[in-house]
This record gives C-alpha cells, sequence and structure tokens, in this order.
C-alpha cells in the first residue's frame, strides 16, 4: 500500500539559515511526488512536483527537493530561510499506475528572526 | 484567472443539523475533490468528480455526500452532524483527466471552517 510518513511535526529554523522538510514514501511502482505548503486561514498551495527525470526539483518561492530512490525520500530544502516561509507543508505521493493522492500528516516549520 | 472558491468560509452549526458547501473550480477544471482537514487526522480525501461523476471515495460514512453539476460546480452536503465533523473542508480543482498518467497538480480553495457545537 501506498503511504507518506513526515517525521517531523515540527521544524524550527532562525532566518537566514538552510531549512530541511523530511518526506519519506512507499510505493510499489514509480512515484510522483510533490510538496504543498499552506498559510494560515488559507488553502493548499502547490510548490514543486517530480515526476522523472533530474533528481533535483526546483519550485516557487526559491524551494528545491530531492529525489534519494535509494532511500524513498523526497526531502524539501531552501538554502535561506525566510520569516515568510513559515506555514504548514505537505508532501503527497501518487504511484504511477493509481490515480489517487496519499499525504503525509503536515510539518510545521517555523522561521525565527 | 478566478481560484476556486469555496462558500461559505465560516459557519457554525449544532449536532444533528445538516450542512452544504459549495465549491466553483476554476474554470475549465472538470475534476473537483474534497478533503477534510483537522489537527488530529491531518488532510484526508473525501472524494472526487468528474464530468459529474464520483470517481474516487474515501473511508468517510454515507452521511457525507456529495455532487457536481454540469458546470464542474460541486457542493457536499453532511447529514446529522457530529462534533467530530468540525474542521476545515478544503476543495481541489484539477485540470488531469482521469487515468491520465501526468501528474495531477490540484489548486485548492481557502476552505470551509466547519465548527459543530
Amino acid at each position: 500500500a501506498q503511504s507518506v510518513a513526515q517525521p517531523e511535526d515540527q521544524v524550527n529554523v532562525a532566518e537566514g539559515n538552510p531549512l530541511t522538510v523530511k518526506c519519506t514514501y512507499s510505493v510499489s511502482g514509480n512515484p510522483y511526488l510533490f510538496w504543498y505548503v499552506q498559510y494560515p486561514n488559507r488553502g493548499l498551495q502547490f510548490l514543486l512536483k517530480y515526476i522523472t527525470g533530474d533528481n533535483l526539483v526546483k519550485g516557487s518561492y526559491g524551494f528545491e527537493a530531492e529525489f534519494n530512490k535509494s532511500q524513498t525520500s523526497f526531502h524539501l530544502k531552501k538554502p535561506s530561510a525566510l520569516v515568510s516561509d513559515s506555514a504548514l507543508y505537505f508532501c503527497a505521493v501518487r504511484e504511477g499506475s493509481n490515480y489517487q493522492l496519499i499525504w503525509g500528516a503536515g510539518t510545521k516549520l517555523i522561521i525565527k528572526p | 484567472k478566478a481560484g476556486v472558491t469555496q462558500t461559505p468560509r465560516y459557519l457554525i452549526k449544532t449536532r444533528g443539523q445538516q450542512v452544504t458547501l459549495s465549491c466553483s473550480p476554476i474554470s475549465g477544471h472538470r475534476s473537483v475533490s474534497w478533503y477534510q482537514q483537522t489537527p488530529g487526522q491531518g488532510l484526508q480525501f473525501l472524494f472526487e468528480y468528474f464530468s459529474e461523476t464520483q470517481r474516487n471515495k474515501g473511508n468517510f460514512p454515507g452521511r457525507f455526500s456529495g455532487r457536481q453539476f454540469s458546470n464542474s460546480r460541486s457542493e457536499m452536503n453532511v447529514s446529522t452532524l457530529e462534533l467530530g465533523d468540525s474542521a476545515l473542508y478544503l476543495c481541489a480543482s484539477s485540470l488531469i483527466l482521469p487515468g491520465s498518467s501526468g501528474a495531477n497538480v490540484l489548486t485548492f480553495g481557502a476552505g470551509s471552517r466547519l465548527t459543530v457545537l
């Protein structure tokens, strides 16, 4: 069965430091991987996706994610965090032949000035 | 172009009542899906519609129902409300066709926050 794990409920980072939000997945076939962000009192916004090709995917707001097949991970990264990056981040996976997305529990990212 | 519009944004109901939430997708999007978001359970899939047909359904009781109209607008209904139904209900629309091999990027509305007293 497909599953997604976001092992950290909350990540705290100082402004200007690099940030990483972790995501691991389990699917039986080739994964399609996504990151979405949710700002307070708003719906989710798409950040980036991995389908195939280059393992390093670049997305909105300076975020990027690295697909690691051997570790079944798709960690979200940003070289220099901004206070405005504080939000709830969701990882999602879809196995190639299955249309339905499976969502992680979300990670709250707090960037301190 | 306009985004996904959900109404109402906030509502308060009492146990036993029923509620109807509305979602207008992005123009041209024919797929609409609904999610329930709670602090404890995270994001839970309710159902998905495409061209007025329910394509997928999550593990929710029959009190939760939905439909899609010919203009792709969708409604979800929850009958006999329970305290545990208090949540943010999110609607998302997608351009992708069912069964497509592409990656479905969802565009979410701001949600309808339901409080059941």
